[in-house]
């Protein structure tokens, strides 16, 4: 079975500040792959960064990075120079190779960005 | 960018009737759609995976006969709430999966809220 676990339910940053959110997983598969969606208020589920396994490089979006450790199976994402914008519950989302496979999600972080 | 029309936003029903709710991939063959049920302040959960033309397999729990769901073609796909009641009061998306350009991933709708009086 596949999991995915998010340790910090709340987070705050500063704005303009650096956050990181951490996300574990477990699977046993070799080639999957890790996201982080963004839920705002609106609830629209909004696709940040993605990153497939097999791949070395961490992926990076403008201000969002991730930092990619697969012997370990941690996927964290780091959101520099914070934006008031930026708050919102940040997903982290597991699936197995393949567009039809299923997204196993975590149980989110709240992040709260101040002014 | 891929698109998932998703209606209604928002649906308030009386308990015992039922409610579809739908989900259009705009610029894209959804080959796959997934259906998830999102408490207040808690991840999404999902209850059902369905292929274009097959039945929908249901996540351990998730009653088959209450939650109806079609996928009769590549751009649409349903979930019909039979016989409503209160509990099942909850914000449901849908996310379609499909091959977007030459990558495959994952867009979802933007939710219904359903509440059952």
């Amino acid at each position: 079975a596949q999991t995915v676990t998010q340790s910090q339910p709340e987070m705050s940053v500063q704005e303009a500040e650096t956050v990181t959110l951490s996300c574990t997983y477990d699977t046993s598969e070799s080639d999957y792959y890790l996201f982080w969606y963004k839920q705002p208020p609106s609830r629209q589920m909004i696709l940040v960064i993605r990153q497939e396994a097999y791949k070395q490089q961490n992926a990076t979006e403008n201000r969002f990075s991730v930092n990619f450790q697969k012997a370990a199976k941690s996927f964290s994402l780091k959101i520099s120079d914070s934006q008031l914008g930026d708050a919102a519950m940040y997903f982290c989302a597991l699936s197995r190779w393949g567009g039809s496979e299923k997204l196993v999600f975590g149980k989110g972080t709240k992040l709260t960005v101040n002014p | 960018g891929a698109v998932v029309s998703q209606h209604p936003s928002r649906v308030i029903c009386k308990s015992g009737t039922s409610v579809k709710i739908e989900c259009r991939s705009l610029d894209f063959q959804a080959t796959t759609m997934f259906w998830y049920r999102q408490f207040p302040k808690q991840s999404l959960m999902l209850m059902a995976t369905s292929n274009e033309g097959s039945k929908a397999t249901y996540e351990q729990g998730v009653e088959k006969d209450k939650f109806l769901i079609n996928h009769a073609s590549l751009t649409l796909s349903t979930l019909t709430v039979t016989s409503a009641h209160p509990e099942d009061s909850s914000f449901y998306i849908c996310s379609a999966s499909g091959l977007q350009g030459k990558i495959s991933g994952y867009t979802f709708g933007s939710g219904t809220r359903l509440t059952v009086v």
